[in-house]
């Protein structure tokens, strides 16, 4: 499709319990980026991936965040024994080869909430 | 090193009257720029970009943005504005290269609309 689709919208977790984000790039996009928005200014750079290879991720929190991106499979972000410091919205934006002519696609984010 | 720099926090503008939006940004390399809205709990819809064909960009709803090397700048004026155009505007710079690839967003500009 020609959107980035991720899912869920919206997630509540309870403090230590796993939560598992997922993202769709558009078909024929070979770059994947996600990014964590915290403050209503501030996006958060986390990691990227060019297919199913990580390319980028300086910004991870390597002990409890994990990604993948597989083939035929949505990409994911998984965080395992969440804190209330996680709560945010975490975009995923997908590109295409030769990317700086032509722009990120960002999908319209879920929402985590942990209580 | 990649920066972007919003140079206005809060910008508000009645209806009907100009819209300038600034943004000056910092880039070791030829830099990709784009400019995206975001809607109150919304994901981020891309604006325009500049990737090094024409300096003067047009983009959705009526916006433009003019790169100016000299300036470092790329500055998004609208002739008039419209009530929908309330929103958090986000200037960002693309920085691509064969290590590592990021996408740098400004701290947006939240535009106010006054009937």
């Amino acid at each position: 499709g020609e959107e980035v689709a991720q899912t869920p919208k919206h997630l509540v977790r309870g403090e230590g319990q796993k939560a598992k984000l997922y993202c769709a790039p558009i078909k024929g996009h070979s770059y994947v980026f996600w990014y964590q928005q915290v403050l209503k200014n501030e996006f958060k750079f986390l990691i990227s991936f060019q297919n199913e290879n990580v390319f980028d991720e300086t910004g991870m929190p390597k002990e409890r965040f994990s990604a993948k991106c597989l083939p035929n499979s949505p990409c994911s972000l998984e965080i395992q024994a969440t804190k209330l410091e996680d709560s945010a919205v975490y975009f995923c934006a997908s590109s295409q080869p030769g990317q700086v002519n032509y722009g990120y696609t960002f999908g319209s984010g879920t929402r985590l909430t942990v209580v | 090193a990649q920066s972007v720099t919003q140079l206005d926090s809060h910008v508000s503008v009645s209806e009907g009257t100009p819209v300038l939006l600034r943004c000056n940004y910092s880039s070791s390399y030829s830099p990709s720029l784009f400019w995206y809205v975001q809607h109150p709990n919304k994901g981020l819809q891309l604006l325009l970009k500049y990737t090094s064909a024409a300096t003067l960009v047009k983009g959705i709803n009526g916006f433009e943005a003019e790169f100016k090397k000299s300036e470092t700048s790329f500055h998004l004026t609208k002739p008039s504005a419209h009530m929908s155009d309330a929103a958090e505007y986000f200037c960002v710079v693309s920085v691509f290269y064969s290590s590592a690839s990021k996408i740098i967003f400004g701290s947006g500009t939240r535009l106010s609309i006054r009937p």
